[in-house]
């Protein structure tokens, strides 16, 4: 069946490195658009990244930009998020999501979610 | 960047109560408006697309509409499988950025 299951979630001190990834199975990963969604404890949710099929065109939200890479191996129907310089205030919970570029942009599949959690 | 500002942030509903939950853009957004619910400790999922797109297998309780800035979310007749926070998001300016209101929790009575 279509899903998506994200790994990578760990404990980080600040100003440390993190690499999630999501595996996608179950329909043409190539074809679609991605994106990272996180969400905070007790907080909404916040889009971090997305990139198009073929990973030309990427774009951050200002407050990853700089430290946070998404990229993408088609070949291997994985999505990545390579965290630097991490902060406390990146703690929480990391979705991917399937981001329907022909479907006005919805994000019509999610995975369940990789914690990460930054503390010293 | 444009900002999404639902209301209300909460609200608590009776079974079969008729429940609106708004959603107002910084600036038109076209249709490009989504709907989502989330149940503690799981992922989002979603409901509405394009304002008024329901998706397969969501209840027809459920209806989306509105235009340019000012978008709803109606359930008819609120069930008890209802209850989570409803997010709307726009997908418009994707240059800028996507976005997510705050969320609206709703509780049944």
């Amino acid at each position: 069946q279509v899903q998506l299951v994200e790994s990578g979630g760990d404990l980080v001190k600040p100003g440390g490195s993190l690499r999630l990834s999501c595996a996608a199975s179950g329909f043409i990963f190539g074809d679609y658009y991605m994106s990272w969604v996180r969400q905070a404890p007790g907080k909404g949710l916040e889009w971090v990244a997305y990139i198009t099929t073929s990973g030309s065109t990427i774009r951050y939200a200002d407050s990853v930009k700089g430290r946070f890479t998404i990229s993408r191996d088609n070949a291997k129907n994985s999505l990545y998020l390579e965290m630097n310089n991490v902060r406390a205030e990146d703690t929480g919970v990391y979705y991917c999501a399937r981001d329907n570029w022909s479907a006005w942009r919805a994000f019509d599949i999610w995975g369940q979610g990789t914690m990460v959690t930054v503390s010293s | 960047d444009i900002q999404m500002t639902q209301s209300p942030s909460s609200l608590s509903a009776s079974i079969g109560d008729r429940v609106t939950i708004t959603c107002r853009a910084s600036q038109t957004i076209a249709n490009y408006l989504n709907w989502y619910k989330q149940t503690p400790g799981k992922a989002p999922k979603l409901l509405i697309s394009a304002v008024s797109t329901l998706q397969s297998g969501v209840p027809s309780r459920f209806s989306g509409s509105g235009s340019g800035t000012d978008f709803t979310l109606t359930i008819s007749s609120v069930q008890p499988e209802d209850f989570g926070t409803y997010y709307c998001q726009q997908s418009y300016s994707t240059p800028g950025g996507i976005t997510f209101g705050q969320g609206t929790r709703l509780d049944i009575k």
